[in-house]
């Protein structure tokens, strides 16, 4: 089992829908999570850390299940502009290297 | 702007030619990082850094060697480059799951 996975997609939504992507993991010990976008020949940037008690940023809400081990990511009223992919990083605690997973495309249409 | 500059961004090279990358932060960060990124891989660690003169193996490190001199720069050595080298390459700084990514390079070995 990968340490980290996500559903690679695409996610295919009009503009205006709701979409959400999970991303599970294996290690228990992990104690910081994180959503990453990346677009389409870009580096990936921060969008989000993600808190045990889940936290929001404009349209974008990040939960964390550590029961079920995995974290959401919740896009509302999506835009064009959120077609990218999103990555999903877990670090365990005391770890030096961060667990990408290989990310969810989305890709939102007129 | 701050942040992780890396160099070049386009390099071909033929097989059995050498260069070298370089990803300079100036984020006073003490961790630095080298990943590959393929068309359905996601990110893999090739080496790492988590001070000035130390490095270590990451996921797949064989073919790269890397250097950290100076705390703000991390460079990739590619001693003898092969095709399976094609791929693009991003350098990170920072720490427990935040990062900051330079804009990658684009590297062809024919």
């Amino acid at each position: 089992r990968k340490e980290v996975e996500q559903d690679p997609g695409p996610f295919n939504v009009p503009e205006g829908a709701t979409v959400a992507f999970n991303c599970t993991y294996s290690n228990s010990a992990s104690q910081s999570f994180f959503w990453y976008r990346q677009d389409c020949r870009k580096e990936p940037k921060l969008l989000m850390s993600v808190y045990s008690s889940g936290n929001e940023d404009g349209r974008f809400t990040a939960q964390l299940n550590r029961a079920s081990q995995y974290i959401s990511l919740l896009i509302r009223d999506s835009k064009l502009s959120d077609s990218a992919t999103y990555l999903c990083v877990v670090n365990a605690g005391g770890s030096y290297i961060p667990t990408f997973g290989r990310g969810t495309s989305l890709i939102v249409h007129p | 702007n701050a942040g992780v500059t890396q160099t070049p961004k386009f390099r071909v090279l033929k097989t059995g030619q050498s260069m070298t990358l370089l990803c300079a932060q100036d984020m006073n960060h003490e961790y630095m990082y080298w990943y590959r990124q393929d068309p359905g891989m996601g990110l893999r660690l090739i080496h790492y850094s988590v001070g000035e003169g130390t490095t270590a193996k990451g996921e797949v490190p064989d073919g790269y060697n890397v250097s950290r001199l100076k705390k703000q720069n991390f460079l990739l050595g590619l001693e003898s480059a092969a095709p399976s080298q094609t791929s693009v390459y991003f350098c990170a700084s920072g720490e427990q799951g935040l990062y900051t990514f330079g804009s990658g390079t684009r590297l062809t070995v024919v």
